[in-house]
């Protein structure tokens, strides 16, 4: 079985602070691992994904994530927040045969002027 | 390429009535999927497809019915609406190799049942 907590449904961060939205992942096989983004009223969109190559993923907007097998972890991080990064955030874990995705609860970034 | 679109993109239905959500894809992707986006549960599968003539349940099947009978389409059928079903739907295709394992989505269907 696969799931994924994301701990934090509310971050709230200045402009230019440190972004680190925290995923942790369970599953009974080797997991792909995503980050996806949805602005108010869009669809989601995705920032990134691991899929056993470079532990450390990078994304788009600067964002990027690092797989950590020891933590069962993804966190996503951003260095400098902008304005523009206030939305909410979905982790995801699938399986090789990418059938089924299953999505974390959410955290929605706030970024504070 | 128009990607995932859906239609309708807001409804209002009452306690029994039916309705299909439905959903396009025009990258010839083999694998669709719906979910519901409630909030605080993020995205749950409800029911997705391999390709066409084969479907599946996923974490929140009861209540939806789907077929497959093209490649392009993957309709959502709701038979009788319960207000538990008010939430936004989100259609999701993806293709091996283009660029692998990377899911696109729809732009949603709100859905409310009174």
């Amino acid at each position: 079985a696969q799931s994924v907590t994301q701990l934090g449904s509310h971050v709230s961060v200045s402009e230019g602070a440190l972004v680190l939205l925290r995923c942790n992942y369970s599953s009974s096989v080797p997991p792909y691992l995503f980050w996806y983004v949805q602005y108010p009223n869009q669809g989601l969109q995705l920032l990134l994904k691991y899929t056993s190559a470079a532990t450390l993923v990078k994304g788009i907007n600067g964002f990027e994530a690092e797989f950590k097998k020891s933590e069962t972890s993804f966190h996503l991080t951003k260095p400098s927040a902008h304005m523009s990064d206030a939305a909410e955030y979905f982790c995801a874990v699938s399986g090789v045969n990418f059938n089924k995705f299953y999505f974390g609860s959410g955290t929605k970034l706030n970024v504070k002027p | 390429n128009a990607g995932v679109t859906q239609t309708p993109k807001f409804q209002v239905l009452k306690t029994g009535q039916s309705m299909t959500l439905q959903c396009a894809q025009d990258m010839n992707h083999e694998y669709m999927s719906w979910y519901r986006q409630d909030p605080g549960m993020g995205l749950r599968l409800i029911h997705y497809s391999v390709g066409a003539g084969i479907t599946d349940q996923g974490e929140v099947p009861n209540g939806y019915n789907v077929s497959r009978s093209t490649t392009e389409d993957f309709p959502l059928r709701l038979l009788s609406a319960a207000p538990s079903q008010t939430s936004v739907y989100f259609c999701a295709s993806l293709g091996r190799g283009d660029p692998k394992e990377t899911q696109y989505f729809g732009p949603g269907t709100r859905l409310l049942v009174l």
